[in-house]
């Protein structure tokens, strides 16, 4: 079974300063990641996705994620804060029997809330 | 071209009744999938519809069920409401199977009292 493990549920930075949200997932199989940002009372908005192609995924806003299989890591980093990233951020990975005809599958994480200090 | 749309975008239903919830997929999508969201958590994985046939389901009660009709649009359906079943309700769409564009709806916020 796949899971998905945010290791912080807060994270607090300065407008300006790099950002970090920490994700570990487990799969049985090659899974496929994503990182989604849920902004209040909106629906969820695809940052970036990693399908087994580079490792160092690049999305939008300036946002960029890495895959470490070693780690089972898929951190999600920003060099520079802005106070529009205040938002509720979730970690994804994909179940490897959607390929072809299976279930959707998609397991989220519990989410991150990125706070921005001015 | 618009997103995915979700209506109504609030509900406010009583204990025992049944509410239906709509979506309409981007056009040219022919997958749905619903998601629950309760408040603090992450969605969790409800069905999924593709050409119009049930492709997956998640870990939710018989009271919970769906359909996709033939413009690939699609309803989820709640029996016997529960004051559990308070949450928002996410439809996500995409093209086919195996394409990992999901798009997300703005959602249904559901208030069971």
């Amino acid at each position: 079974a796949q899971s998905v493990t945010q290791l912080d549920s807060h994270v607090s930075v300065s407008e300006g300063t790099p950002v970090l949200l920490r994700c570990n997932y487990s799969s049985s199989y090659s899974p496929s990641l994503f990182w989604y940002v849920q902004h209040p009372n909106k629906g969820l908005q695809l940052l970036l996705k990693y399908t087994s192609a580079a490792t160092l995924v690049k999305g939008i806003n300036g946002f960029e994620a890495e895959f470490k299989k070693s780690e089972t890591s898929f951190h999600l980093t920003k060099p520079s804060a802005h106070m529009s990233d205040a938002a509720e951020y979730f970690c994804v990975v994909s179940d490897p029997k959607d390929s072809g005809g299976g279930a959707d599958g998609l397991t989220f994480g519990k989410g991150t809330h990125l706070i921005i200090q001015p | 071209d618009a997103g995915v749309t979700q209506s109504p975008t609030h509900l406010i239903k009583t204990r025992g009744q049944q509410v239906t919830l709509r979506c309409s997929p981007i056009s040219g999508h022919k997958s749905v999938s619903w998601y629950q969201q309760v408040l603090g958590q992450g969605p969790q994985f409800i069905f999924q519809y593709y050409e119009k046939e049930e492709r997956g389901r998640g870990n939710f009660p018989d009271r919970f069920s769906a359909r996709q009709f033939p413009n690939y649009s699609s309803e989820l359906n709640v029996n016997a409401l529960l004051l559990g079943d308070s949450a928002l309700y996410l439809c996500a769409s995409r093209y086919r199977q195996g394409d990992y564009g999901y798009t997300f709806g703005s959602g249904t916020r559901l208030t069971v009292v």
